[in-house]
């Protein structure tokens, strides 16, 4: 089965610094990458997806990129605000009915002014 | 659009009692729904996946008899922890995909939670 490994678990920012996540999957049938923001006590919220006949995505602050051959995607947040202070999953799955996500361990972002 | 609720937003019961936990896609239909559980500062565990008329599936490892789902409309589908011990003290969370078609065919949304406490 699907197997998503994410990097760094915590990261730490200035207000204004660029964020970047890194996670890999391993089955190569994978075909979906989205983003979830968690913040404490709520559920996670989608922020950018991607699928696998794109390369970059992109809005406002916010990019995805993904590298099919080497099974890998990746958040970019720009111009960090306190306010993108969360823990941040990446998922990937087959883009059909009845597939579940497979998460990511997750990363704590945390933005100091 | 696409708003999952999820009902209550906590609960506190004693060992040994039972416990339902409701999940509304308020806006949308969904066919699939899916059941997560979240200890604290980790990822998401993938419990079941509940199909609307049918049996849920489980994750190896999950107990169906003790968590028993049920997934009766297209909007909605409940979590029942049966006999609660304080080990199934838990943040348990809900999502749900569109039914079909579409351009967002694939998104999953998430219910707020429920935390779940076992005395």
């Amino acid at each position: 089965g699907e197997n998503v490994e994410q990097h760094p678990s915590t990261l730490s920012v200035q207000e204004g610094d660029s964020a970047v996540i890194k996670c890999t999957y391993s089955d190569s049938a994978s075909n979906y990458f989205p983003w979830y923001k968690q913040e404490l006590g709520k559920g996670p919220q989608l922020i950018i997806d991607i699928r696998s006949n794109v390369g970059e995505k992109k809005d406002q602050r916010i990019a995805v990129t993904l590298n099919k051959t080497a099974k890998h995607f990746s958040l970019h947040i720009t111009e960090t605000q306190p306010e993108d202070s969360a823990v941040y999953f990446c998922a990937a799955s087959i883009d059909q009915a009845g597939t579940a996500l497979i998460f990511g361990k997750g990363t704590t972002l945390s933005v100091s002014s | 659009g696409a708003v999952v609720s999820q009902h209550p937003s906590r609960v506190i019961c004693k060992s040994g009692t039972s416990v339902k936990i409701e999940c509304r896609s308020l806006d949308f239909q969904a066919t699939t729904m899916f059941w997560y559980r979240q200890f604290p500062k980790q990822s998401l565990m993938l419990m079941a996946t509940s199909n609307e008329g049918s049996k849920a599936t489980y994750e190896q490892g999950v107990e169906k008899d003790k968590f028993l789902i049920n997934h009766a409309s297209l909007t909605l589908s409940t979590l029942t922890v049966t006999s609660a011990h304080p080990e199934d003290s838990s943040f348990y969370i809900c999502s749900a995909r569109w039914a079909s078609g579409g351009p967002i065919y694939n998104e999953q949304f998430f219910g707020p939670g429920t935390r779940l406490t076992v005395l």
